[in-house]
């Protein structure tokens, strides 16, 4: 079973430039999470989404940071304009229900300069 | 809110020895979850063991192990016999049954060094 897919792995960009990051979650999966995650910090939760609806996006930065879900499967995030500190791991996750088990993918790291 | 604490951000162990990562929460809630995740190097985080709140008895997954204490809101892992696999970065994480909109929240983490 394929896991989750991210692209790109590695992303170097000046502040007030624009990034946008992919996932590909498990096949079947409704629920796709993207997770923050500062170096020496835990992941922090930014999205939650259920099928192609939101459920929580209370800890995403709305003037920055976008994100999308387009017909239940694939999403993307977007930060524009970035700043330094948004330089982060970007994680995404995917289960199969909000109670089942996260499945994460191999991260997206941001390094804005 | 919820809180994780993980009170320990290093933690060393011989290889076959027994090592504990501890893990403090705070919540209101009644029914939850805990879960204790590895994340090796590559950084592709992995679920090692699952508790849930209404269940008295430890869970067990092979050499892993869980002491959850509810009262005292404490989730300690226990590793036994250690394998050079097992250094990684492991985080303790809690998510409320409170329905669709439960959030997952983590710790910081513990890294955790085998050495031979």
């Amino acid at each position: 079973e394929a896991g989750v897919a991210q692209s790109p792995r590695y992303k170097i960009i000046e502040k007030r430039q624009s990034v946008a990051f992919w996932c590909n979650p498990i096949s079947g999966h409704a629920t796709l999470y993207w997770y923050q995650q500062i170096l020496g910090q835990g992941p922090k939760l930014l999205i939650q989404f259920q099928n192609n609806g939101v459920v929580d996006d209370s800890q995403l930065p709305k003037d920055r940071f976008s994100a999308e879900r387009l017909k239940g499967v694939d999403s993307t995030l977007k930060i524009q304009p970035a700043k330094l500190e948004d330089s982060a791991v970007y994680l995404c996750a995917s289960s199969l229900g909000w109670r089942g088990e996260l499945f994460f993918g191999e991260g997206s790291r941001l390094t804005v300069l | 809110a919820q809180t994780v604490t993980q009170s320990q951000p290093e933690m060393s162990v011989q290889e076959a020895e027994t090592v504990t990562l501890s893990c403090t929460y705070d919540t209101s809630e009644s029914d939850y979850y805990l879960f204790w995740y590895k994340q090796p190097p590559s950084r592709q985080m992995i679920l090692v063991i699952r508790q849930e709140a209404y269940k008295q008895q430890n869970a067990t997954e092979n050499r892993f192990s869980v002491n959850f204490q509810k009262a005292a809101k404490s989730f300690s892992l226990k590793i036994s016999d250690s394998q050079l696999g097992d250094a990684a970065m492991y985080f303790c994480a809690y998510r409320p049954d409170t329905g669709t909109a439960s959030k997952l929240t983590f710790g910081t983490g513990t890294r955790l060094q085998v050495t031979l």
